[in-house]
């Protein structure tokens, strides 16, 4: 268990329908961060964030997507008018130094 | 941008087979250097990174890795591998100085098949 908590772990929506996934970071790790990642690739940079303060963002990350980390603790990850292409699994990260702890991730399947 | 590869996609060992994958990235400032593991259906592991230093890296499960600047690769190895060792591996690399790591840059992965 490396202590990165993400929910839901799988998610199948509509076409067209916003979902939200939720980051849970190891409690003492100031700085979080979303990934992306489909099969027979990498994960991909979505954002990060030090703190509540979203200091990087990937062009990837489209105006369908929103993070946030409001008191510097969970995040959220929001995807509105889901597309097929966005079918992925969602990865959480927390770090402190320089280490990065992943999450489990978060599948969605978009229909 | 920055760009990792991971020449090999799919490599197949027997136990004891010797194992090398390849990592090659393109940037030509300081980097940070990491090797991660999937095993099936769980989260991505940390086997070992590069900061400064001694070029040839240990990690856990017996894994080394080797940074060779001129060449811009960070290649894993292992003497010899195990059934257990069945996983996909993935290449990352960070840019920049310091100790906070901002965006790391991964490559497609490398799946592993130890037969026993």
């Amino acid at each position: 268990d490396t202590g990165v908590s993400q929910d839901p772990r799988h998610k199948i929506t509509k076409r067209g329908q916003n979902v939200t996934f939720r980051c849970d970071p190891i409690s003492e790790h100031n700085r979080l961060y979303w990934y992306r990642q489909t099969l027979g690739q990498g994960p991909e940079f979505l954002t990060y964030f030090q703190n509540e303060a979203q200091l990087e963002k990937s062009r990837l990350l489209s105006d369908r997507f929103s993070a946030e980390r409001p008191k510097g603790s969970f995040s959220t990850l929001e995807i509105q008018r889901t597309e097929q292409g966005d079918s992925a699994m969602y990865l959480c990260a927390s770090g402190s130094g320089n280490t990065i702890y992943f999450g489990e991730g978060s599948w969605l399947t978009v229909v | 941008a920055q760009s990792v590869s991971q020449h090999n996609h799919h490599v197949i060992l027997s136990e004891a087979a010797s194992l090398e994958l390849g990592c090659n990235y393109s940037y030509g400032g300081t980097v940070n250097l990491f090797w991660y593991v999937q095993y099936p259906g769980q989260h991505l592991q940390l086997l070992l990174k590069y900061f400064s230093g001694d070029p040839l890296v240990k990690g856990i499960k017996g894994f080394e890795a080797e940074f060779i600047k001129s060449k811009f690769s960070f290649n894993l190895r292992k003497p010899s591998v195990q059934w257990s060792d069945t996983a996909e591996y993935f290449c990352a690399v960070n840019v920049g100085r310091g100790s906070t790591l901002g965006r790391l840059y991964f490559g497609r992965g490398t799946q592993l098949t130890v037969w026993p």
